[in-house]
């Protein structure tokens, strides 16, 4: 996977709770972006970072935020989790705009 | 696996034919288009990309066709082998986009032994 890891890879947690997700790459890219994927919807575009402390919204922002300290991390957080926000949630990360993006293994999360 | 799309359009080859996997894209200011894979439980993972100022662009047994005149993007697997089956997705990008690649639903290949 491009050398990208996200963590956790499964997560279940409780209508209500902060959930943060990781996204970690080893390339030196300078774009990362987090999507969710849903049946019948596809890959959706949730925020996007075009470099260290960078970051922009997509079009299903909404309840999420995210940070990039540094130019391999990049965290989507839920603040606070909803059932509709159970998704898998890609990471995904590209050297210029617009080229090849790669991506993560994905985050399978529930929210009960 | 999870499944990614439950009422995608499906194709169905048998194992050696070849396989073509058509996208209809939206914008016809799009210039840079790609193909991606996608397995079972995993991420998408790049196959070819094409520039509008392209009309066909090759890789290694996949052809990717760009017809501009009406928006239509197909992928060509040359001697479709079991591990083709996937759900295949095309991307568009355009500056109305704000750059940002824009998904396609996927189609879903089964490629029969």
């Amino acid at each position: 996977d491009a050398g990208i890891t996200q963590s956790p890879r499964h997560k279940v947690t409780e209508t209500g709770t902060p959930v943060t997700l990781r996204c970690h790459q080893t390339e030196n890219h300078r774009y990362m972006y987090w999507y969710r994927q849903d049946p019948g919807h596809g890959l959706r575009l949730i925020h996007y970072s075009y470099g260290v402390k960078d970051t922009d919204k997509g079009e299903v922002s909404d309840g999420y935020s995210v940070s990039r300290s540094k130019t391999e991390d990049f965290l989507l957080t839920l603040e606070s989790a909803t059932s509709s926000q159970t998704s898998v949630y890609f990471c995904a990360i590209s050297e210029s705009r617009p080229s090849e993006q790669y991506f993560g293994p994905g985050t399978r999360l529930t929210v009960t | 696996g999870e499944s990614v799309g439950l009422h995608l359009p499906t194709l169905s080859v048998q194992e050696g034919d070849n396989s073509i996997i058509n996208c209809a894209y939206s914008n016809s200011a799009s210039d840079y288009f790609i193909w991606y894979k996608q397995e079972s439980g995993k991420g998408p993972q790049f196959i070819i990309d094409i520039r509008s100022n392209m009309d066909k662009r090759q890789g290694q047994r996949v052809t990717v066709l760009l017809n501009k005149t009406v928006k239509h993007l197909s992928l060509q697997i040359a001697a479709t082998q079991p591990g083709d089956s996937a759900v295949y997705f095309c991307a568009e990008n355009s500056s109305e986009y704000g750059n940002k690649l824009v998904f396609g639903a996927g189609t879903i290949l089964r490629v029969k032994s």
